[in-house]
């Protein structure tokens, strides 16, 4: 069975500052992960995915994420926060020859002037 | 590009009335979703297919059903609005296959239940 936990649901940082937001994953099988973001009323847009080629995987935007087998960790990171990161973001995990992905609960992402 | 379409984008049923979303992707994709989305709660999988003709259950099916007749198109049913079915709908395509690929997704449908 596939799952995901994101710890916090909302994250508040200032300007500038770093971004990091938190994602753990258990899966039975190899997983890919993904990261989305949703801006209000829109659907999500993917910002960046692991499918094991590298651990520390580029994003759009700035982001970026670390795979962390040991740790079951995919935590995504921005050295410096822009107004405009004001999102909800979703990590997601899909088992290697599985059909289904399966999001977490989302985190709200707020950005301090 | 159009990508992922979903219709209508609102609609506000009364308990009792049925309806159907449409989904519509032009990316040839093999594999369709319909997910539901509710604050706290994330996105939560309903139905998906892998290809045409074929469906299945995701972790919250009750209360709707689905038909992939076209590749192209995925149909999500109420047949029986309840006012918990009150949430945003989301549709989603995928690759499908041996892909890595991510998901894409539609812009979706807000339905109330009263």
């Amino acid at each position: 069975a596939q799952s995901v936990t994101q710890l916090g649901s909302h994250v508040s940082v200032s300007e500038g500052a770093l971004v990091l937001l938190r994602c753990n994953y258990s899966s039975s099988v190899p997983p890919y992960l993904f990261w989305y973001v949703q801006y209000p009323n829109q659907g999500l847009q993917l910002l960046l995915k692991y499918t094991s080629a590298a651990t520390l995987v580029k994003g759009i935007n700035g982001f970026e994420a670390e795979f962390k087998k040991s740790e079951t960790s995919f935590h995504l990171t921005k050295p410096s926060a822009h107004m405009s990161d004001a999102a909800e973001y979703f990590c997601a995990v899909r088992g290697s020859g599985t059909y289904k992905y399966i999001f977490g609960t989302g985190t709200r992402l707020k950005v301090l002037a | 590009n159009a990508g992922v379409t979903q219709t209508p984008k609102f609609r506000v049923l009364k308990t009792g009335q049925s309806m159907t979303l449409l989904c519509a992707q032009d990316m040839n994709h093999e594999y369709m979703y319909w997910y539901r989305q509710d604050p706290g709660m994330g996105l939560r999988l309903i139905h998906y297919s892998v290809g045409e003709g074929t469906t299945a259950k995701g972790e919250v099916p009750d209360g709707y059903n689905v038909s992939r007749l076209k590749k192209q198109n995925f149909l999500l049913g109420l047949e029986s609005a309840a006012p918990s079915q009150t949430s945003v709908y989301f549709c989603a395509s995928s690759r499908g296959g041996a892909s890595t690929g991510e998901l894409f997704f539609g812009e979706g449908s807000r339905l109330t239940v009263l």
